[in-house]
């Protein structure tokens, strides 16, 4: 059974720096794994979508790595924002999208 | 394409009450799934159709749950009767096959059960 963890699950940082979210899974055959974004009170929104034959993928000042045979992946976020503060959410999708339980995280000025 | 679409955005019921959630995917996506999401555990898979027909519903808690998707354009979870402890937020989303094509996701239903 797939189960899918996310360190930390909750940081506050100043805004400017730099942050990695982690994400682990614990079957390695998957199709791809999935970031995204929840607000609160508000839905889902994806941020980036790594195949599972791809490395990485970037958007703009966020950068997702995948290492399938580890069960590893990370989201980078360059230079945060206030605007960044959610929840991030990695999901993992093989004969079903099993989401972790998510990182809350908290940029002040 | 308006994306996902649920209905309605909240909805306070009382205990015993049938409740009714509904769902239009994007067009031409054949996957559809319903996840629950609570504080304690997170988003669940409750059930996914392909091509209109229920594939996995090994996570619909109880009978008191159900889901139909009579065509590609629309499906709806039921809950009958209600129980406080069903107060959740309810999401659905659409796929266009699985297997690297990634999902999208509606607003969610606020369900409160009182």
């Amino acid at each position: 059974k797939q189960e899918v963890t996310q360190i930390p699950a909750a940081l506050s940082v100043p805004e400017g720096e730099n942050l990695v979210l982690n994400c682990s899974f614990t079957d390695s055959a998957i199709y791809n794994l999935q970031w995204f974004r929840q607000d609160p009170g508000k839905g889902l929104t994806s941020l980036l979508l790594i195949q599972s034959s791809q490395r990485e993928q970037t958007s703009g000042r966020l950068n997702a790595s995948l290492d399938k045979s580890s069960g590893r992946s990370t989201l980078y976020i360059a230079a945060s924002q206030p605007g960044d503060s959610a929840t991030y959410l990695c999901a993992v999708e093989g004969d079903k999208l099993i989401f972790g339980t998510g990182t809350r995280l908290q940029v002040f000025p | 394409d308006a994306g996902v679409i649920q209905s309605p955005r909240h909805e306070v019921t009382e205990m015993g009450q049938e409740v009714t959630l509904r769902c239009k995917p994007i067009s031409g996506h054949d996957y559809l799934f319903w996840y629950r999401q609570t504080m304690m555990r997170g988003l669940e898979l409750l059930i996914y159709f392909n091509n209109n027909v229920p594939i996995d519903d090994s996570g619909m808690p109880e009978d008191r749950f159900s889901a139909k998707m009579p065509n590609a354009s629309f499906s709806t979870l039921k809950i009958q009767p209600s129980e406080p402890r069903d107060s959740a937020v309810y999401f659905c989303a659409s796929s266009s096959h699985t297997g690297g094509y990634g999902y999208t996701f509606g607003s969610g239903t606020r369900l409160t059960v009182v």
